[in-house]
């Protein structure tokens, strides 16, 4: 069945620096979201990536979707204490299809 | 507009107890789903439905029913409950053409 693989499981940064998030699928994917959850939290919703190689950006978060559509990242320039939590990624492998979850990338930062 | 409401919030059952978790959303979304999450697992999918009527299983359906009477309305039911199904449960919807999910606020269960 349709699997969504997710590294690191947990990533400690020192404030200021730079943090990534990968994301692989066992199948090629219409399109994946990006999702945050902080502690104690649910998921929010960040983004939607649909095109090969799509690549974007939300002010300090950089979001791209591989040209197979088979894998995606998330990059973090210059962490802050307010980016704390654990990001997912999630996939379809059609348009009306279930929604699928990586298990997600704990983030803490350190001031 | 309250967006998606699970009830209860939090849950103490004891093995063999049967009980229903309620998700409710407002949004008119066709599709709504059931997730558990539990440490270093992610979310994973239970059950999920595209529509009024229908519903389909997930990654982990096991031990769980659910039911879709009601397009703003999607029940969980766990007929026995096991330790194993101590976990955070989430529901979430979206409108049909993969747009983003809303989320619950989650629903903690435990199963002494």
């Amino acid at each position: 069945g349709q699997q969504v693989m997710q590294i690191p499981q947990y990533q400690h940064v020192q404030e200021g620096e730079d943090f990534t998030t990968y994301c692989n699928s066992s199948t090629t994917l219409s399109n994946i979201q990006w999702y945050k959850q902080r502690p104690g939290g649910h998921p929010v919703f960040l983004i939607q990536l649909v095109k090969s190689g799509e690549v974007k950006k939300q002010k300090r978060l950089t979001f791209q979707f591989g040209e197979a559509k088979k894998n995606s990242s998330l990059h973090i320039t210059a962490t802050q204490t307010t980016d704390v939590g654990t990001y997912f990624c999630a996939g379809r492998t059609s348009n009306t299809g279930k929604l699928i979850f990586g298990q997600g990338t704990t983030l803490q930062v350190k001031p | 507009n309250a967006g998606v409401t699970q009830t209860p919030k939090f849950r103490v059952l004891k093995t063999g107890q049967s009980m229903t978790l309620l998700c409710a959303q407002d949004m008119n979304h066709e599709y709504m789903y059931w997730y558990r999450q539990d440490p270093g697992m992610g979310l994973r999918l239970i059950h999920y439905s595209v529509g009024e009527g229908t519903t389909a299983k997930g990654e982990v359906p096991d031990g769980y029913n659910v039911s879709r009477l009601k397009k703003q309305n999607f029940l969980l039911g766990l007929e026995s409950a096991a330790p194993s199904q101590t976990s955070v449960y989430f529901c979430a919807s979206n409108h049909q053409g993969s747009t983003e999910a809303f989320f619950g606020q989650g629903t903690r269960l435990t199963v002494v």
